[in-house]
């Protein structure tokens, strides 16, 4: 049974970093054709991709959002991290992160979301 | 850039009746990586379709995807009260390389 988890701050600063970790059980990030990405989503909005990580430590990023992001992971610990810099008030979502494989390259298992304010 | 544009915004239907979504993407799509999300409120979004045409694990036969090149239509052919939700197109293609529409919120008239 694949299932995944976020966690991180919920409340943020404007131009601090954020930074999420995703925690997952039920599959490997060493295993060929994996991959964990994170997907973000404002309230009341449409869902927007941010970055992936493949099991051979292939990253994507959004090009919009490339020079603020990194992704990590961390094989031992089952763990994918995310941080953002410079955070704004627009960058306010729930934060998901979920399960790909390069093969269909879809997100067929997701997170339950961690939603990120970004307020003074 | 991929743009996916789903219609209609909101599709007012009664239980019963038959869905139908549109997905038309700005540039031609590999059908292997077209597919559809439904998501209720409070909840993450659930994989439906892949393959532009495949159902997800778990997924009743009531839901249908099809389509190809920017064209890409998911069906649910009689509507349960629990299929009211929002539905997501995504892509994987060029960069951006996943892209997702605007959604389609299927309401209960």
């Amino acid at each position: 049974q694949i299932t995944l988890k976020e966690s991180g701050p919920t409340l943020v600063k404007p131009t601090q970093t954020l930074t999420l970790t995703c925690t997952f059980s039920g599959f490997s990030l060493s295993t060929s054709g994996v991959g964990v990405g994170w997907i973000r989503q404002p309230p009341g909005k449409a869902l927007e991709w941010l970055a992936l990580i493949y099991w051979d430590d292939d990253k994507r990023y959004s090009p919009s959002l490339k020079s603020r992001l990194t992704i990590t992971k961390d094989t031992s610990k089952n763990q994918v991290v995310l941080t953002m810099t410079n955070m704004d008030p627009v960058d306010t979502a729930t934060y998901y992160c979920a399960h790909s494989e390069i093969w269909i390259q879809d997100f067929d298992y997701w997170g339950q979301g961690t939603l990120v304010t970004v307020s003074s | 850039e991929i743009v996916l544009t789903q219609s209609p915004g909101t599709l007012s239907l009664s239980p019963g009746e038959r869905a139908t979504l549109s997905c038309r993407a700005s540039q031609s799509v590999s059908s292997s990586y077209l597919a559809w999300y439904q998501q209720k409120p409070g909840q993450a979004p659930r994989l439906l379709i892949y393959g532009a045409s495949s159902r997800a694990t778990g997924i009743p036969d009531r839901f249908s995807g099809s389509g190809s090149g920017t064209d890409f239509t998911l069906t649910i052919s009689r509507l349960e009260p629990e299929d009211f939700a929002v539905y997501y197109c995504q892509q994987y293609g060029s960069s951006p390389q996943w892209t997702f529409g605007q959604g389609t919120k299927v309401e209960i008239k």
